[in-house]
C-alpha cells in the first residue's frame, strides 16, 4: 500500500540553525500539507500546496518557514533559524483531492530545538 | 473560524463494551467530518469521514460515526472495545468557507480499553 514517508525521523539542531525537513508523498497525489504536534497534543496546521504553490497557511507559519516540491517528488518544509518553541513532530500528508478526500499522513519527524 | 471539539480528554471503558468519543462541531454550512487514530510514536490514520448521505458512516476496525446536524456532532462509536483500540482520537472538519482547503482537527481524547 502506498504511504507517505518522512526524513529524518528525528533531528536534533542548536538553536538559530536551519533544518530542513523531507517528505516524499504518494505519487498519485496532488495536495501536499504540513502539520505539527507538541508533546502528543493538538495536531496544528501549517501549510496546504498545490500546482507548486501554498494554498493556505496559518499563522504559525511565518517567514521562518518555507516549503517547496524541488523535483515533483520530495516535499520539503524549511525552517530557517529555529527557535526552542519549534521543538515538535512535524507530520506531512497528502491527498488526492482538496475537498472531500482524506488526508494520508507520515509517521513524522521529530524536531528537538536546543 | 470553524473549529472542532472533542470535550473529553480521556475515556475509560473495558474491553467488550460499547465506546463513544464525542466531537461537536461549529462551522459555517455543511462541513465535511473525519475521525483518525494515532498510536504511540506513529502518524495519523484515517479512520472514516462523512461528506453527504447516509447519517452513520462505518470506517476502519470496526468504528463508525453517526453525523447530527441538529446537535453539530459526530460522535465516534464502537459496539465492542478491544484493547488495541487504546490510541488518541481526533476528529477533524473540512469547512464549506475555506473552500474545504484545510482539515482542522480537535484536541483530540485518548481512549484507555482495559482488559
Amino acid at each position: 500500500e502506498p504511504e507517505v514517508t518522512q526524513t529524518p525521523s528525528h533531528q536534533v539542531t542548536q538553536m538559530g540553525q536551519e533544518v530542513i525537513l523531507r517528505c516524499v508523498p504518494i505519487s498519485n497525489h496532488l495536495y501536499f500539507y504540513w502539520y505539527r504536534q507538541i508533546l502528543g497534543q493538538k495536531v496544528e496546521f501549517l501549510v496546504s500546496f498545490y500546482n507548486n504553490e501554498i494554498s493556505e497557511k496559518s499563522e504559525i507559519f511565518d517567514d521562518q518557514f518555507s516549503v517547496e516540491r524541488p523535483d515533483g517528488s520530495n516535499f520539503t518544509l524549511k525552517i530557517r533559524s529555529t527557535k526552542l518553541e519549534d521543538s515538535a513532530m512535524y507530520f506531512c500528508a497528502s491527498s488526492p483531492e482538496s475537498r472531500t478526500g482524506e488526508l494520508f499522513f507520515g509517521e513524522g519527524s521529530r524536531l528537538t530545538v536546543l | 473560524a470553524q473549529s472542532v471539539a472533542q470535550p473529553e480528554d480521556q475515556v475509560n471503558v473495558a474491553e467488550g463494551n460499547p465506546l463513544t468519543v464525542k466531537c461537536t462541531y461549529s462551522v459555517s454550512g455543511n462541513p465535511y467530518l473525519f475521525w483518525y487514530v494515532q498510536y504511540p510514536n506513529r502518524g495519523l490514520q484515517f479512520l472514516l469521514k462523512y461528506i453527504t448521505g447516509d447519517n452513520l458512516v462505518k470506517g476502519s476496525y470496526g468504528f463508525e460515526a453517526e453525523f447530527n446536524k441538529s446537535q453539530t456532532s459526530f460522535h465516534l462509536k464502537k459496539p465492542s472495545a478491544l484493547v488495541s483500540d487504546s490510541a488518541l482520537y481526533f476528529c477533524a472538519v473540512r469547512a464549506p468557507n475555506t473552500g474545504f482547503q484545510k482539515l482542522v482537527f480537535g484536541t483530540g481524547t485518548r481512549l484507555l480499553v482495559s482488559p
